[in-house]
């Protein structure tokens, strides 16, 4: 099926760093999640986005809905090292549909 | 909060047994999906239900039947199990978006099933 495409694929940050991540696609979607998935867990939902352009904070994470509605990013600041995990967004591409698409994942991980 | 729930957190079963996943969700939304998720391949659809006793076959159907004779409760049924179904399942749950734009879907914890 269709993945969104997500980067980056994984990354090593220092501890208190900031991190930035994105989710893009080639086509419009009316919905952005994202979620963050530790190993062996289910995924556990961060932030959802409705419009385009908004901005929406979930404590030291903040998500944008790309103006255009085709991409989408998170921003972690002051990152600790329970930051460490799999982050992906998910995109729906029209109400009324049912199947989110989901993004590849960015594999964080935080070096204390 | 939302809570979706899933019966088993592991399990292990042998080649051509019968394998039931259920799934329960406490927010009364009205879909459920299931999913399984494997390295690399990213969360492939196998099976959703938008009502009760409704179903639509997601991206990978085959060799999996679903049951929802509750609102609250999602069955995923592996009716002959086999070794390629090793993988992690995760069911999800979200409202439906007619009364606005609010299509927040939550998982449940996930059940790893391991197919000898």
């Amino acid at each position: 099926g269709q993945q969104l495409n997500q980067s980056p694929q994984s990354m090593f940050i220092q501890e208190g760093e900031d991190v930035s991540m994105n989710c893009t696609s080639s086509s419009i979607f009316n919905t952005w999640l994202w979620y963050k998935q530790d190993p062996g867990e289910g995924p556990v939902l961060l932030i959802a986005l409705y419009k385009a352009g908004e901005l929406t904070s979930n404590g030291r994470l903040t998500a944008q809905f790309g103006i255009t509605r085709k991409d989408s990013f998170l921003n972690i600041s002051a990152s600790i090292p329970s930051d460490v995990g799999i982050y992906f967004c998910a995109g729906l591409p029209r109400y009324g549909t049912y199947k989110y698409i989901f993004g590849t994942g960015t594999r964080l991980k935080v070096l204390a | 909060d939302v809570k979706v729930t899933q019966s088993s957190r592991y399990l292990v079963k042998r080649t051509g047994e019968k394998v039931f996943l259920e799934c329960v969700q406490d927010m009364d939304h009205e879909n459920m999906f299931w999913y399984r998720q494997d390295p690399g391949l990213g969360l492939r659809l196998i099976y959703f239900s938008y009502d009760v006793k409704m179903k639509e076959k997601g991206d990978i159907p085959e060799g999996y039947s679903v049951s929802r004779e509750k609102k609250e409760r999602f069955s995923l049924i592996l009716e002959s199990a086999s070794t390629n179904q090793t993988s992690m399942y995760l069911c999800a749950s979200r409202p439906t978006d007619r009364f606005g734009p609010y299509n927040e879907q939550f998982f449940g914890p996930g059940t790893r099933l391991t197919v000898l």
